[in-house]
């Protein structure tokens, strides 16, 4: 079992759409969550962090825990052609020195 | 520019050569980390240095590997006897503490 599993894709949606992924995580001590969009020949950024079970929005994004599912999610609303890019879920151990373990992404492509 | 730098950005070496790769940290994060990323695959984790200090290598990290952060600044990561399967994205990334990281532009390496 991967300790961070995501879909790989794509995931088609339509512009204007809502998009939603999901990561599943197997270490039940994990304590930090992130979300990272990478383009195409590019080095991932940051674009959601997450620590207490709930939601957290900001902007057009929204970042979903559930601890006790193992589970988080990212729904991107009124989605873009430019937010075009595979989403990496990545998944921490406080004390562990912040090492953080990456998914291998979803790609996602959104359609006029 | 994210702020952290790296150099260069693409390296091709013949097979058996070594190479080094550099990283300059954004000034205030004290933590470092280097990161591998292959085709369609999620970074993995390779070391990372909180100030001068080498914390954690993973074990993907064979002996041709090392990595050294003099004065807690600059970061090196050199490969000696590059084989073709060392060809891939090497990622810096950076953080000032449990945060998230950000990411260096990266290097490519194709060794031929």
């Amino acid at each position: 079992q991967k300790e961070v599993e995501q879909n790989s894709g794509p995931l088609s949606v339509p512009e204007g759409a809502i998009a939603s992924l999901n990561c599943t995580y197997s270490d039940r001590g994990s304590q930090s969550f992130f979300w990272y969009r990478q383009y195409s020949g590019k080095s991932p950024e940051l674009i959601m962090s997450i620590y207490s079970n709930g939601d957290k929005e900001d902007g057009r994004f929204t970042a979903q825990l559930n601890k006790a599912s193992q589970y988080v999610s990212l729904l991107i609303r009124d989605s873009q052609p430019s937010d075009s890019a595979t989403y990496l879920c990545a998944v921490g151990l406080t004390g562990g020195g912040n090492k953080l373990t990456f998914g291998t992404g979803t790609q996602l492509k959104v359609e006029l | 520019d994210t702020g952290v730098s790296q150099d260069p950005r693409h390296k091709i070496t013949k097979r058996g050569q070594n190479v080094t790769f550099r990283c300059d940290p954004i000034s205030e994060h004290n933590r470092l980390y280097w990161y591998r990323q292959t085709l369609g695959q999620g970074p993995e984790f390779l070391t990372y240095f909180q100030n001068e200090a080498q914390l954690e290598k993973s074990r993907l990290l064979s002996d041709r590997f090392s990595a050294e952060r003099p004065k807690g600044s600059f970061s090196t990561l050199e490969i000696q006897r590059t084989e073709q399967g060392d060809s891939a994205m090497y990622l810096c990334a950076t953080t000032r503490g449990d945060y998230g990281y950000t990411f260096g532009s990266g290097t490519r390496l194709t060794v031929v």
